[in-house]
């Protein structure tokens, strides 16, 4: 079966470092994505990894370990404009497609 | 990055009803488009991937005659919800992708259709 982990909620202060970490177990990989999503809005990428180790963009910073099924997305000097949900997603090869797995997302909230 | 429109952005109907939701590619022609659907707090749930020209693919527990996709363009594609129910009030979202290829950023997304059935 497919199966992606993530918390459920978390929180953080301004100017401060978050790391949100996801776990997965997929038949197939072919990469895990991360997405930012605010309220009512359609989700926007954030980042992707394909191969082991760290890619890092701006602000934000993704992590994967294929051997263990997991990653992080890091966030550094937190602002406001950050709360949100995170969604990982773990994209895999099924039925003749590339499709996309996400996870339920971290609703993530940033405090003064 | 690409653009992908959806319309209409809100809707409201009455029970029994159909409603039709259009997906487009401005900018791009996408090999494949895929219909999610969200319900509050949770997470995108994939609802069906279609080609443009073949048959749409459902995911387990979607009911093919209940949302009818077709994929008339490499630019278009459409989601029809037929018989709506109230438990069918929802955030409809497509995403659009070219290529075959896992690359980066390989799926746009739409700005979502939120549907509310009375």
């Amino acid at each position: 079966g497919q199966n992606i982990d993530q918390p459920t909620e978390m929180t953080a202060t301004e100017g401060a470092i978050v790391q949100i970490n996801c776990t997965y177990q997929t038949s197939g990989f072919n990469g895990l994505f991360w997405y930012q999503q605010h309220a009512g809005e359609a989700p926007t990428f954030l980042s992707y990894n394909v191969l082991d180790g760290l890619e890092e963009k701006g602000r934000f910073s993704s992590f994967l370990s294929r051997s263990k099924g997991y990653s992080y997305l890091l966030l550094k000097e937190l602002q406001m404009k950050d709360s949100a949900s995170y969604l990982c997603a773990v994209e895999t090869f099924s039925g003749g497609y590339n499709k996309l797995i996400f996870g339920a997302g971290t609703r993530l909230a940033v405090h003064p | 990055g690409a653009v992908v429109s959806q319309h209409p952005s809100w809707v409201i109907c009455k029970s029994g009803t159909s409603v039709k939701i259009e997906c487009r590619s401005l900018d791009f022609q996408a090999t494949t488009m895929f219909w999610y659907r969200q319900f509050p707090k949770q997470s995108l749930m994939l609802m069906a991937t279609s080609n443009e020209g073949s048959k749409a693919t459902y995911e387990q527990g979607v009911e093919k005659d209940k949302f009818l996709i077709n994929h008339a363009s490499l630019t278009l594609s459409t989601l029809t919800v037929t018989s709506a129910h109230p438990e069918d009030s929802s955030f409809y979202i497509c995403s659009a992708r070219y290529g075959l290829a896992a690359v980066q950023e390989t799926q746009y997304f739409g700005p979502g259709t939120r549907l509310l059935v009375l």
